[in-house]
């Protein structure tokens, strides 16, 4: 029942665009996005709800089509600071089980 | 503000063992979950709980149980470890069940 991530992975200059996307055969609720660096604990970076709507967070934002079942998230200008792992996450149903895509690695050099 | 907590960090057990992981939360939150992190998986869920006394299933829940006794304390129990258990532990909570993530730093477990 995990959402699909593209591309598994990816490496960057510093300054260069990247997308990452997510999608799912069921219909969701909402969706997360997550990053991670080695050896951390995920960190939360935006939740996406229901209605199409597209955020924001300083040069990384992430749009929700909830017809297409997916969701994609949009890194801009790369910085060294963005490598790491990103995991979306989304829940069906009432929101009680929340599963993550298997993640994409995301390497950002100088 | 400790948010949420995880103990042990590290652990070493031989197959047949039993052993608790304990999550502690701080942040008065009602939802609170298991995962497992393996490399090329992702994070699964193992079980969640939407408040104290209610627990459910997740994805992988074969070899775990849990108890959700108050609302701060959500821990992880192995019944009889095997090899196929070596992984890394997350425990998250979230004011709502739909809502932002709160991991604790991580339980690595190592089977023999």
């Amino acid at each position: 029942q995990q959402p699909v991530q593209s591309p598994q992975a990816v490496i960057l200059r510093e300054g260069e665009d990247a997308v990452i996307n997510c999608s799912s055969s069921k219909a969701l609720y909402s969706v997360h996005w997550y990053r991670q660096k080695h050896g951390e604990a995920p960190v939360f970076l935006m939740i996406l709800l229901k209605g199409g709507e597209q955020k924001g967070h300083d040069k990384i934002s992430a749009s929700f089509n909830e017809k297409k079942q997916q969701s994609s998230l949009y890194l801009t200008a790369s910085q060294l600071s963005y490598s790491g792992t990103y995991f979306c996450g989304t829940d069906y149903v009432t929101g009680n089980q929340f599963y993550f895509g298997t993640g994409t690695s995301l390497t950002v050099i100088p | 503000n400790a948010g949420v907590t995880q103990t042990p960090k590290f652990q070493v057990l031989k197959t047949g063992q039993s052993m608790t992981l304990q999550c502690a939360q701080d942040m008065n939150h009602e939802y609170m979950s298991w995962y497992r992190q393996d490399p090329g998986m992702g994070l699964r869920l193992i079980h969640y709980s939407v408040g104290a006394g209610i627990t459910d299933q997740g994805e992988v829940p074969n070899g775990y149980n849990v108890s959700r006794s108050t609302t701060e304390d959500f821990p992880l129990r192995l019944l009889s470890a095997a090899p196929s258990q070596t992984s890394v532990y997350f425990c998250a909570s979230s004011p709502l069940s739909a809502g932002e993530l709160f991991f604790g730093e991580g339980s690595r477990l190592t089977v023999l």
